[in-house]
């Protein structure tokens, strides 16, 4: 299976409550990448963890790195309407220095 | 503010031609990689280049080239452009260094190949 596989793969909720993504990869990583994505637009980074790095925040986002067991979170709290997007985590490989994305969550809230 | 462009949004090709997909980016950046987005697969790395006239292959290469004469330009050719190339194209920039820096990405050319 791929490098920097989230989970699950499209996940619907009520504004105002929690999502969490996960993603799982397999090689050993100089840091860990969230990105956005609105239809049919390009990707906007959101946060970036170091592989010395267990938790770090951004405003309403929260991402955890677990370097033991090659995964990684993403929280959304008191989730908008506008939060509506797809969500890829991107692994940047320790021997190279390019990236390798997952296939993404659907985040769905619903108004 | 970091600006990526791709030369088309949309683009309608038929098959055996040859493509061009131009990207432009303007913060100076050394990096500069090629992704094609197809539903269930994710991004797919085709090529990416680390200074001018550099290239190397990502893990789709086959069927494309890429031309970097310029720092800020990298190029995404098509030599005879088939159905199954049909798909979101995504240029990206990123600054020099091992991968600790965001990428920058353009807003995607969506190419059909009729």
């Amino acid at each position: 299976s791929q490098q920097g596989e989230e989970d699950p793969q499209a996940l619907s909720i009520q504004e105002g409550e929690n999502a969490t993504m996960n993603c799982s990869y397999k090689t050993s990583i100089n840091n860990l990448q969230w990105y956005r994505q609105n239809s049919g637009r390009g990707l906007v980074h959101l946060i970036l963890i170091r592989s010395n790095e267990r938790e770090k925040h951004s405003g309403r986002l929260r991402v955890t790195l677990d370097t033991s067991k090659k995964s990684s979170s993403l929280l959304i709290t008191a989730s908008r309407a506008a939060d509506t997007a797809s969500y890829f985590c991107a692994t940047i490989n320790t021997n190279a220095g390019k990236s390798t994305f997952g296939d993404g969550t659907t985040l769905t809230v619903k108004p | 503010d970091v600006k990526v462009t791709q030369s088309s949004r949309y683009l309608v090709k038929r098959t055996g031609e040859k493509v061009f997909l131009e990207c432009v980016q303007d913060m100076d950046h050394e990096n500069m990689f090629w992704y094609r987005q197809d539903p269930g697969l994710g991004l797919r790395l085709i090529y990416f280049s680390y200074d001018v006239k550099m290239k190397e292959k990502g893990d789709i290469p086959e069927g494309y080239s890429v031309s970097r004469e310029k720092k800020e330009r990298f190029s995404l050719i098509l030599e005879s452009a088939s159905t199954n190339q049909t798909s979101m194209y995504l240029c990206a920039s990123r600054p020099g260094g091992q991968g600790g820096h965001e990428q920058f990405f353009g807003p995607g050319t969506r190419l059909t190949v009729l």
